[in-house]
């Protein structure tokens, strides 16, 4: 089966940092994607992992774990603007498969 | 260049008429994803096309759904006889990386309610 977990909601201050956890379990895994969603808006894509270890891309960063199907979006310098969804992606095949997602996790910013 | 479009943006529509939705991926795009997101609920994959073909139709919830794609570009999600159930947001997303990324871009979505 398909399982992919991350935490509903999680609230964290601006100009700090905040971790977003995902674990999976997937008959496959060819890769880990992290998306953002701002409300009614569509999904755009963050990071992408296949190997393990951390992928850093500005004030974001992506970290996986194969082994323990585990991994985490940090996001640092926290802005009011990152007030959004964050949805973790499993590919399980190759190729242009589909991504099996999580419910994602609301992230809100306070003051 | 431009983005995976969907129309209609808004459609509400009575219990047990049929709805079509449509999608226009990105140009040279050979991938064609559509999902679909609930109150609180993760994206939910339906179909992917390959060019014209659908090799996974895995996630359509039932006989009522079918979807086509013609000239491996534009893509119709049909249902059949709506349901309440059936009020969701449908989104599409086309993918083609040279890449190993092989990232999906998302359209804007369809917000289905059906009264």
């Amino acid at each position: 089966g398909q399982n992919i977990d991350q935490p509903t909601e999680m609230t964290a201050t601006e100009g700090a940092i905040v971790q977003i956890n995902c674990t999976y379990q997937t008959s496959g895994f060819n890769g880990l994607f992290w998306y953002q969603q701002h409300a009614g808006e569509a999904p755009t894509f963050l990071s992408y992992n296949v190997l393990d270890g951390l992928e850093e891309k500005g004030r974001f960063s992506s970290f996986l774990s194969r082994s323990k199907g585990y991994s985490y979006l940090l996001l640092k310098e926290l802005q009011m603007k990152d007030s959004a969804s964050y949805l973790c992606a499993v590919r399980g095949g190759s190729g242009n498969t589909p991504l099996v997602f999580g419910k994602g996790t609301r992230l809100s910013v306070i003051a | 260049g431009a983005g995976v479009s969907q129309s209609p943006s808004n459609k509400v529509t009575e219990k047990g008429k049929d709805v079509e939705l449509r999608c226009d991926p990105i140009s040279g795009h050979t991938a064609l994803y559509w999902y679909r997101q609930s109150l609180g609920q993760g994206l939910e994959f339906l179909i992917y096309f390959q060019g014209n073909s659908a090799p996974d139709k895995s996630g359509l919830p039932s006989d009522r759904f079918s979807a086509e794609r013609t000239g491996g570009s534009v893509s119709t999600l049909t249902i059949q006889r709506t349901q309440q159930e059936d009020s969701a947001v449908y989104l599409c997303a086309s993918s083609f990386a040279p890449g190993q990324t092989y990232e999906q871009y998302f359209g804007p979505g369809t917000r289905l309610t059906v009264t």
